[in-house]
């Protein structure tokens, strides 16, 4: 079973359009959570880490559910810039793991 | 720097060459990390280095490939007699302490094409 699972989509939205991804992890040892956006042909760039008690930066929100082990990424008022591959990563003991990514596609 | 640097941004190679990818990483990074990134993949990982501990190497798909990091800051990843399934992205990240809580900044990669 992989580390971190997540939908590949991809999500096709219209702008404006609220759309959330999740993502579980395997192993309940696992220490700290973030998103990562990745461009076509770039490299990944972080998002926003993700705290047990939910956290928000503008119109992204994020959840943790260590109880069930998935991760949440909520993103409202969605812009054609949001277009890209989000990417979940785990990290356990200094190593981090990544989803495969879910690609999101916000259509004018 | 400012962020992570890598070079070279692109590299082709003749199969059965060794190359070699670098990486700088954040001045006063002690944890580096190289991954790689195949056509439409998730990020595998190859290497982690952490201050003077000894190298986590678990993610080195064969001998060809090694890594070293001199000084505590730049690193490079030795592809040895490299194959078509080489090619890939490399991508090189690095943080502050272990990272555990703050993630990691990535370089642009290096674009390696074994032909």
């Amino acid at each position: 079973r992989k580390e971190v699972e997540q939908d590949p989509g991809p999500f096709n939205v219209p702008e404006g359009a609220t759309v959330a991804f999740n993502c579980t992890y395997s192993n309940s040892a696992s220490q700290s959570f973030f998103w990562y956006r990745q461009d076509c042909r770039k490299e990944p760039k972080l998002l926003m880490s993700v705290y047990s008690s939910g956290n928000e930066d503008g119109r992204f929100t994020a959840q943790l559910n260590r109880a069930s082990q998935y991760i949440s990424l909520l993103i409202r008022d969605s812009k054609l810039s949001d277009s890209a591959t989000y990417l979940c990563v785990v990290n356990r003991f200094n190593k981090f793991y990544f989803g495969s990514g879910t690609k999101l596609n916000v259509k004018p | 720097g400012a962020g992570v640097s890598q070079s070279p941004s692109n590299k082709v190679t003749e199969k059965g060459k060794d190359v070699e990818l670098r990486c700088d990483p954040i001045s006063g990074h002690t944890a580096l990390y190289w991954y790689r990134q195949s056509l439409g993949q998730g990020l595998e990982f190859l290497i982690y280095f952490q201050g003077n501990s000894a190298p986590d190497k678990s993610g080195l798909p064969s001998d060809r490939f090694s890594a070293e990091r001199t000084g505590g800051s730049v690193s490079t990843l030795t592809i040895q007699r490299t194959q078509q399934e080489d090619s890939a992205v490399y991508l090189c990240a690095s943080s502050s302490g272990t990272g555990t809580f703050y993630g990691y900044t990535f370089g642009s990669g290096t674009r390696l094409t074994v032909v």
